[in-house]
């Protein structure tokens, strides 16, 4: 159980284009799901929660704009990177919660996304 | 500001060996723990989890950690090693602000285990 799913797997676009990047909880409902970037050999760094039917909650620094966040439904959230630089290359990742009350929720990984802007 | 502290950022060991990987926390109230763990290509899986309870808790694959909250630790453990946990590991604090939940990460510790 608990299986996270990311689409696509790797993307190499143009500068200037966007790119969505789809997250999908397979076998349980999300109410929150969450976005990160990950730089070659460093940790996750959080950009921004989303919740189911609201507007997603940005970290500092993680432009809202560039980075815009939909959670269309409790399995479905979705990263689009506008007009993407080559600075924005990374690895993306997303995480489901298992919504528990408090701080007791846990998170179930995505694969990530792996984009490289041209 | 709540950190997360791992203190071997590389660690070699030789199948059969012990492993230690130290996970300190800065962080005054309740918390919630985590070991996650990546493995080369893949994604982030959950190890073990402490909410409550037995500080010692014991995860998949023989892993297991133990919560010292006077140490603000929580030490991940495993008595014997093989090749395929070369890996990279993760613990993360949860915190709870604003209304959700927000994982913060280690820096990480790969492990490169020699068979």
């Amino acid at each position: 159980g608990a299986v996270v799913s990311q689409h696509p797997s790797r993307v190499i676009c143009k500068s200037g284009t966007s790119v969505k990047i789809e997250c999908r909880s397979l076998d349980f409902q999300a109410t929150t799901m969450f976005w990160y970037r990950q730089f070659p050999k460093k940790s996750l760094m959080l950009m921004a929660t989303s919740n189911e039917g609201s507007k997603a909650t940005y970290e500092q620094g993680v432009e809202k704009d560039k980075f815009l966040i939909n959670h269309a439904s409790l399995t479905l959230s979705t990263l689009t990177v506008t007009s993407a630089h080559p600075e924005d290359s990374s690895f993306y990742i997303c995480s489901a919660g298992t919504g528990t009350s408090g701080n007791r929720e846990t998170q179930y990984f995505g694969p990530g996304t792996r984009l490289l802007v041209l | 500001a709540q950190s997360v502290s791992q203190h071997n950022h590389h660690v070699i060991l030789s199948e059969a060996a012990s492993l230690e990987l130290g996970c300190n926390y800065s962080y005054g109230g309740t918390v919630n723990l985590f070991w996650y763990v990546q493995y080369p290509g893949q994604h982030l899986q959950l190890l073990l989890k402490y909410f409550s309870g037995d500080p010692l808790v014991k995860g998949i694959k023989g892993f297991e950690a133990e919560f010292i909250k006077s140490k603000f630790s929580f030490n991940l453990r495993k008595p014997s090693v093989q090749w395929s946990d070369t890996a990279e590991y993760f613990c993360a604090v949860i915190l709870f602000s604003g209304g959700y939940n927000k994982l913060i990460f280690g820096a990480g510790t790969r492990l490169a285990v020699h068979p």
